[in-house]
């Protein structure tokens, strides 16, 4: 079991708005910045947002990431079949002194 | 940048290994270099960090004691080992480096390409 919950997979037809959730605690994501992931079939984990809300140079704006207490939100606007892939998000536990991901959501554009 | 990681690996239970990750196209003393671990159909799981500058390491409880994690600074390359493998250490590993200076951030900017390691009588 994941120290951090998102749930399994999502789906929304092209061009439409996804929202992909994180849950956590207090030790975890209430009280340090989350990322989030992107990975397709066979490929390393590309950076899709850091510090909760900030795009690495080269991803668009249609990613965005939010925070709100022990929950985080990874947003997804505009879908395009090239979005489909698991997406995990990842913070600091302060209590197991230690990195955590989540166990990631495949996302499918129908 | 770029993180490149050794190649695939075959091995009976049992049996040690150390897989590399070399660094170049930056100052590699300067960032955390973490451990990622990806089992077959499986999420990310994060085995552990080490600064290369000064070999201060961190493991995840679920790792520790269970793999060895080191740095050489003169090649530029980190390294994670494994004294005697289990069929269950079959993944893909990943190292992967850390966007900001910060010890205790997941956020990677830059990822080694994997390697792939079997443990299989």
């Amino acid at each position: 079991q994941s120290v951090l919950t998102q749930p399994p997979s999502v789906s929304a037809a092209p061009g439409q708005k996804v929202t992909i959730s994180c849950s956590g605690s207090s030790s975890n994501i209430g009280n340090n910045y989350v990322a989030w992931y992107q990975q397709f079939p066979g490929t390393a984990p590309t950076l899709l947002i850091y510090d909760n809300n900030k795009r690495p140079s080269g991803i668009p704006d249609r990613f965005s990431g939010s925070k709100s207490g022990t929950s985080a939100t990874l947003g997804i606007t505009g879908l395009q079949t090239g979005d489909e892939a698991d997406y995990y998000c990842g913070t600091w536990d302060n209590s197991l002194r230690a990195g955590v991901f989540g166990g990631g959501t495949k996302l499918t554009v129908l | 940048v770029q993180l490149v990681q050794s190649g695939a690996e075959v091995k009976k239970p049992g049996e040690s290994l150390k897989i590399s990750c070399k660094g170049s196209g930056y100052t590699f003393t300067t960032y955390f270099i973490a451990w990622v671990r990806q089992m077959p159909g499986e999420g990310l799981e994060w085995m552990g960090i080490i600064h290369p500058g000064d070999s201060n390491t961190r493991y995840s409880p679920s790792f520790q004691g269970q793999v060895t994690i080191s740095a050489d600074k003169s090649s530029s390359t980190a390294y994670l080992q494994w004294s005697s493998l289990r069929a269950s250490d079959t993944a893909m590993y990943y190292c992967a480096r850390h966007a900001s200076p910060r010890l205790a951030t997941v956020d990677f900017d830059y990822w080694g390409q994997g390697t792939l390691v079997t443990v299989s009588s």
